[in-house]
């Protein structure tokens, strides 16, 4: 079964900064990966997604994603923290109705 | 166009009582899905829904039932609730799900579930 790991359950960057948040993957066919986000007290919201094609994913939020092949990841990053950008991040990995979703990683953004 | 809700946003239970959550999307998804996220452990799909009318297991189905009687509409069922249960729980949408796997899913603002 396909999984995704996000080896670090807190960053800290301060603001302007810029920011990355690690996910690696792990499936048996093509990769459909998401990064999802959650404010506290919120549902999680979509940020983007890589299917096929450019490496580099924008999404909402000044957020991107870099989809690297030979290292099975997929790191989330922004060139410049904002303290609004202080929440949980989670990646995901699909396969048909299977979405599989890493433990999250707590960035926080401090002024 | 309110998106995907979730009734209720709390509730606390005893050990052995029932309770249903509620799921609507105005979004004309086909398909809905019921999530746990307990700390550290991310989100876990319980069952999901390709239709009206079906329901599938999902990853941690035990102790949970559902039922999709309308298109717009997901319930998840708590028949006799036990501690392990306690989590906050969420539902989500998709407008095609398994025959495009890179559908994007719409979460609802979760309901906190307390189980005594």
């Amino acid at each position: 079964a396909q999984s995704v790991a996000q080896p670090e359950d807190q960053v800290n960057v301060a603001e302007g900064n810029p920011l990355t948040v690690k996910c690696t993957y792990s499936v048996s066919g093509n990769p459909y990966l998401f990064w999802y986000v959650q404010y506290p007290n919120r549902g999680l919201q979509f940020l983007l997604k890589y299917i096929t094609g450019d490496n580099l994913v924008k999404g909402s939020y000044g957020f991107e994603a870099e989809f690297n092949k030979s290292q099975t990841s997929f790191h989330l990053k922004k060139p410049s923290a904002l303290v609004s950008d202080s929440a949980l991040y989670f990646c995901a990995v699909r396969d048909y109705n299977d979405m599989r979703f890493g433990a999250g990683t707590r960035l926080t953004v401090k002024p | 166009n309110a998106g995907v809700t979730q009734t209720p946003k709390f509730r606390v239970l005893k050990t052995g009582q029932s309770m249903t959550l509620l799921c609507a999307q105005d979004m004309n998804h086909e398909y809905m899905y019921w999530y746990r996220q307990d700390p550290g452990m991310g989100l876990r799909l319980i069952h999901y829904s390709v239709g009206e009318g079906t329901t599938a297991k999902g990853e941690v189905p035990d102790g949970y039932n559902v039922s999709r009687l309308k298109k717009q509409n997901f319930l998840l069922g708590l028949e006799s609730a036990a501690p392990s249960q306690t989590s906050v729980y969420f539902c989500a949408s998709s407008l095609q799900g398994a025959r495009l796997s890179t559908d994007t899913q719409y979460f609802g603002p979760g309901t906190r579930l307390t189980v005594l």
